[in-house]
């Protein structure tokens, strides 16, 4: 079946650093990957997203690109904040091809950024 | 555009008792997720509704079961809770399904059994 290897955490890093967040998947046919972010005491939020191989998904100054050869689709932004304190998931989806009807998600990653 | 809404948000239950969860999702979607989540297994798939019909289910015990409405809604039942049924349960709906769109997600209902 489907399944998401995400970075084990806690990653805790000053303001302005560069963060990546490792994510390999397994999965059959075409899966399109997504990263999540659930903020405390709220529900999770779509981050960014990619459908295909090579494609590059970016938001917030966030970005992943989709790659099929090594299987990965690492999170990266070239300087945190704060406010990016949160926890970071990993997602596959079957892609439309596909028949199971759920997202697949990693354990999740807590980020703490400090001032 | 309203979102995805879950009640209660919190509640306490004692063992044996069973417990009823709400998902009222986004107008105009018709499917919903739900999924439940710890700090020791992270997020694990429940199940999946789309029109009324349950497409696919999760590893849990007969103990969980779902159902949706004609409206979309959607409720889950957990009965004969167990300890380890405290969490936080989360419904996710969207337009046609999860295997290529987003996920839209609720702050999630918090259950703790006593």
């Amino acid at each position: 079946g489907n399944s998401v290897t995400q970075m084990e955490g806690p990653v805790t890093l000053s303001e302005e650093a560069f963060l990546t967040i490792n994510c390999t998947y397994t999965a059959t046919g075409y899966p399109s990957l997504f990263w999540y972010v659930q903020y405390p005491g709220e529900g999770l939020q779509l981050l960014l997203k990619a459908t295909k191989a090579d494609d590059k998904g970016s938001n917030k100054g966030f970005e992943a690109t989709y790659r099929k050869e090594t299987t990965s689709f690492h999170l990266e932004k070239g300087s945190v904040q704060v406010s990016d304190s949160a926890v970071y998931f990993c997602a596959l989806a079957p892609g439309s091809g596909g028949s199971n009807y759920k997202l697949t998600f990693g354990k999740g990653t807590l980020l703490t950024v400090n001032p | 555009k309203a979102g995805v809404t879950q009640t209660p948000r919190y509640l306490i239950k004692t063992r044996g008792q069973q417990v009823t969860l709400s998902c009222s999702p986004i107008s105009g979607h018709r499917s919903v997720s739900w999924y439940q989540q710890t700090p020791g297994q992270g997020l694990q798939f429940l199940f999946e509704y789309f029109s009324e019909t349950q497409r696919n289910k999760g590893n849990f015990p007969g103990r969980f079961s779902g159902r949706q409405f004609s409206n979309s809604r959607s409720e889950m039942n957990v009965s004969t809770l167990e300890l380890g049924d405290s969490a936080l349960y989360l419904c996710a709906s969207s337009l046609y399904g999860p295997n290529t769109g987003e996920l839209f997600f609720g702050e999630g209902s918090r259950l703790t059994v006593l």
